[in-house]
């Protein structure tokens, strides 16, 4: 599976935007960027996922480059909540989700 | 609405034992996955299945094995159990198969082994 490199850690003050970045520099042209994230104590949830264009839900926006090289996943006001592992993910294959070490978020009151 | 369910929550078991960690999908999810997450690490892929086969298969030891049911509930089972197996196990599932497909995952068994 291609490979993504995430920041290791991450602060943000609490409601207040955050932006998650993402390169995957060998991604390909049928590889879907997906974002998993994993609060303590508790499985992973998906949060997003694009092919090209960006991408909006109700939990976050997906802003992918125009090269696909590399995307953001954006929280317009992170919360206390929003505390996690977020993981971004190449989905190259139907099946399984490959996780890699993940950008650990922490939101300061 | 509905979640994945995993049973048990917890389990504790001796070396050398066997055990059987079971994932009820959510209603209409044809597909389950199985991950291994140890202390302090990324959750690892173990095995899927969609519509009752193995379709993919990761770093799952020999000693393990799995399979999905008619009612596609899913079954992990761990044989002659190590220290190192102590983890917790996310099963999830999806309907279809897909690389747009999102994974829902459950709440996870914690396996302790003495």
């Amino acid at each position: 599976d291609a490979k993504t490199t995430q920041p290791n850690s991450m602060e943000s003050n609490e409601e207040e935007p955050v932006h998650l970045p993402c390169n995957h520099s060998t991604i390909s042209g049928t590889d879907y960027i997906h974002w998993y994230r994993q609060l303590p104590s508790q499985g992973p949830e998906y949060v997003i996922h694009g092919l090209t264009s960006n991408v909006n839900n109700r939990m976050a926006s997906l802003a992918i480059a125009e090269d696909r090289k590399s995307s953001t996943l954006i929280l317009h006001r992170a919360t206390l909540r929003d505390a996690a592992v977020y993981y971004c993910i190449l989905k190259t294959s139907y099946d399984k989700v490959i996780f890699g070490p993940g950008t650990s978020l922490s939101v300061i009151p | 609405a509905a979640g994945v369910i995993q049973s048990p929550r917890h389990l504790i078991k001796e070396k050398r034992e066997t055990a059987t960690l079971k994932c009820y999908p959510i209603p209409r999810h044809d597909t389950v996955y199985w991950y291994q997450q140890g202390p302090g690490q990324d959750p690892q892929f173990l095995i899927s299945f969609y519509e009752k086969m193995q379709s993919d298969k990761g770093s799952i030891p020999d000693r393990f094995s799995a399979q999905q049911f008619s009612d596609y509930h899913s079954e992990l089972n761990m044989s002659s159990l190590e220290l190192g197996d102590s983890a917790l196990y996310f099963c999830a599932s999806s309907s279809g198969i897909g690389v747009y497909n999102e994974q829902f995952f459950g709440p996870g068994t914690r396996l302790t082994v003495l």
